[in-house]
């Protein structure tokens, strides 16, 4: 069936580094690819997407990129604080031929003071 | 986010009981959707609903009922509990037909004993 696999699965970086974690789906007509950030005990929450008819989205520290070609989507965490520090989803959506979600694993991001 | 709510927050059952978690969203969202979060598999999709008395099954539909008969209401109920559902479930609403920003709810920690 289809799936999302999302690398690395835990990702230390210095504060002030970037960090970067790459997602590959499989359903070609997945369109639509959020990312969310998940702080230990909370609720997900949306920090960026990005649809299938744009290659790059960003905003401020965060940007997401997009290869359709090779089914694959990556967020890239510039100047990175302790508050960064969380458990990140990729996620490959659509809604031909019926609703699909899938989530990737998640990463584990520690960003050291 | 106080717009989406689910009840119980915390719930201790027993193997073969009924279990019937609640989510309540304020915003009109037509989309409700059901989750399960564990670790390593990330957020997988148990059922969700594209308006009231419209539900369809996700990817891990086994075991679990839902019902949807208002707009802001969508419950989810564990007919004959089991431990493999021990979990942490979230349900989640969308504004827009498309696959588009889900806003979840703070979930439920179910424990199967």
């Amino acid at each position: 069936g289809e799936n999302v696999e999302q690398h690395p699965s835990t990702l230390s970086v210095q504060e002030g580094d970037s960090a970067v974690i790459k997602c590959t789906y499989s359903d070609s007509a997945s369109n639509y690819f959020p990312w969310y950030k998940q702080e230990l005990g909370k609720r997900p929450q949306l920090i960026i997407d990005i649809r299938s008819n744009v290659g790059e989205k960003k905003d401020q520290r965060i940007a997401v990129t997009l290869n359709k070609t090779a089914k694959h989507f990556s967020l890239h965490i510039t100047e990175t604080q302790p508050e960064d520090s969380a458990v990140y989803f990729c996620a490959a959506s659509r809604n031909t031929g019926g609703f699909k979600t899938i989530f990737g694993a998640g990463t584990r991001l520690f960003v050291k003071a | 986010d106080a717009g989406i709510t689910q009840s119980p927050r915390y719930k201790i059952t027993e193997t073969g009981r009924q279990v019937t978690l609640m989510c309540h969203q304020t915003w009109s969202h037509s989309y409700m959707f059901w989750y399960r979060q564990d670790l390593g598999h990330g957020l997988r999709l148990i059922y969700y609903s594209a308006a009231a008395d419209i539900t369809d099954k996700g990817e891990v539909p086994d075991g679990y009922v839902v019902s949807r008969s208002k707009t802001e209401n969508f419950p989810l109920t564990l007919e004959s509990a089991t431990r493999s559902q021990t979990s942490v479930y979230f349900c989640a609403s969308s504004e827009f037909q498309g696959p588009d920003t889900q806003y979840f709810g703070p979930g439920t920690r179910l424990t199967v004993l």
